[in-house]
């Protein structure tokens, strides 16, 4: 079975702290995706990584960045928490062949900024 | 710039009756279409995919519906069961993006299975 762990389930932070979410999975995929889940608006992706040490920008990027130094793991880091980066981060991985294009979701971490 | 809408936001159905959700997409290069299916306190988990090549795809109790020229796609659940109580979302996929398969999702629909 695929697995996507997070690193934590459940984080509170102060506004302008660094914060650290670790995502890794154990099948070997070549894509990694970060995403944030907030009610009504549905997975807005934040970034993405095709390969070790490369990132791309999805829909939402401003106030994150990322960092994706070995395959398995992919880290979002939220450079100065802000109380609009409350949310559900959810990660996911999938495999780079284009017909199997399944992405495989980690349980989330539910992040409040206080 | 919502490039899948999904409807409704909500469902209630009873138990046995036909769930429909429904999702239009404006891309035109969307050539992939799935379903994804969360229960709280997990992550999203692909239930039912779909190519443009074919109208229907069905898969136990669900169905998914295609149409390509309206651009909208809907999942239909028959014999809905509380079990089925979730978050759906649908999504799309142009498949040439980089590496392929970065999905666009839609708002997510609440169901909820009453006995």
């Amino acid at each position: 079975d695929v697995k996507v762990t997070q690193s934590s389930r459940y984080l509170v932070k102060r506004t302008g702290e660094k914060v650290f979410l670790e995502c890794v999975q154990d099948m070997d995929h070549e894509n990694m995706f970060w995403y944030r889940q907030d009610p009504g608006l549905g997975l807005r992706l934040i970034y993405f990584s095709y390969d070790v040490k490369m990132k791309e920008k999805g829909d939402i990027p401003e106030g994150y960045s990322v960092s994706r130094e070995k395959k398995e793991r992919f880290s979002l880091i939220l450079e100065s928490a802000s109380t609009n980066q409350t949310s559900m981060y959810l990660c996911a991985s999938s495999t780079r062949d284009y017909l199997q294009e399944t992405q495989y979701f980690g349980p989330g971490t539910r992040l409040l900024v206080l | 710039q919502q490039q899948v809408k999904q409807s409704p936001q909500s469902l209630i159905v009873q138990k046995g009756g036909i769930s429909i959700i429904n999702c239009a997409y404006e891309n035109t290069a969307f050539d992939y279409f799935p379903w994804y299916q969360q229960f709280p306190g997990k992550g999203p988990a692909l239930l039912i995919a779909i190519r443009p090549d074919v109208s229907e795809k069905k898969e136990g109790r669900f169905t998914i519906s295609f149409n390509k020229s309206a651009k909208q796609f809907s999942l239909h659940i028959m014999d809905s069961q509380p079990g089925d109580s979730a978050t759906y979302f649908c999504a799309a996929s142009d498949g040439i993006t980089g590496g392929g398969n970065k999905l666009t999702f839609g708002t997510g629909t609440q169901l909820k299975v009453e006995l």
